[in-house]
């Protein structure tokens, strides 16, 4: 499968504890996206890398989350301190850039749905 | 319009019948929407990309149009299927995708 993997696919843990997800996005992208989806709403725009540099970061980005990507390849996402408000699925998606292509196509991975107890 | 809006929230279509839904959207220093179709466990999985007024984009019986002057895009299901029962996202793009809340569709046979 080439697409873009996550992992865990499901995580529970309690309030307080720390917790880090990982994402492998398709391996010729360089963009790399984290989005956090709660019930009944869209998914929310996290942070943003290109390559290994880490561009954007959404105010929505509490102090307590780090995001990660090394090697420009897989991400790691990791929130401290989990608060039950974390509670959520989280999405990673990788895109590239493509000549003369002006709008951004973002393939997604399953999530990782996160239940803080 | 502020933000990247969908309705009705959920709808309930029985098989074989037809239904559309909306998304609107800031139109100002627009690129693209993005119709994503979202399965319980799954991806999202992207269905169309619009970036011109007037684009109509079709994949089997599922068609979308855009508008990007008043800021609206429709999405189209004919003869609809219980696979067809998902989540459906619009989103616009700024590099980064700025989703509405879905339409959650169910088809019941």
């Amino acid at each position: 499968d080439t697409g873009v993997s996550q992992d865990p696919r499901h995580k529970i843990t309690k309030r307080g504890q720390n917790v880090t997800f990982r994402c492998d996005p398709i391996s010729e992208h360089n963009r790399l996206y984290w989005y956090r989806q709660t019930l009944g709403q869209g998914p929310e725009f996290l942070t943003y890398f290109q390559n290994e540099a880490q561009l954007e970061k959404s105010r929505l980005l509490s102090d307590r989350f780090s995001a990660e990507r090394p090697k420009g390849s897989f991400s790691t996402l990791e929130i401290q301190r989990t608060e039950q408000g974390d509670s959520a699925m989280y999405l990673c998606a990788s895109s590239t850039n493509r000549a003369g292509q002006s709008y951004n196509e973002q393939f997604f991975g399953p999530g990782t749905r996160l239940t803080v107890l | 319009i502020l933000n990247v809006e969908q309705s009705p929230q959920s709808l309930h279509v029985q098989e074989g019948d037809s239904t559309n839904f909306t998304c609107s959207f800031p139109s100002s220093n627009f690129y693209a929407l993005h119709w994503y179709r979202w399965e319980t466990a799954k991806s999202p999985e992207a269905l169309f990309v619009m970036t011109l007024n007037g684009d109509e984009k079709k994949k089997g019986r599922i068609s979308a149009t855009l508008n990007t002057k008043e800021g609206y895009s429709y999405l189209y299901i004919k003869g609809s299927q219980p696979e067809d029962s998902a989540t459906y996202l619009c989103a616009r793009d700024d590099y980064k995708l700025s989703f509405g809340a879905g339409t959650t569709v169910t088809v019941r046979a």
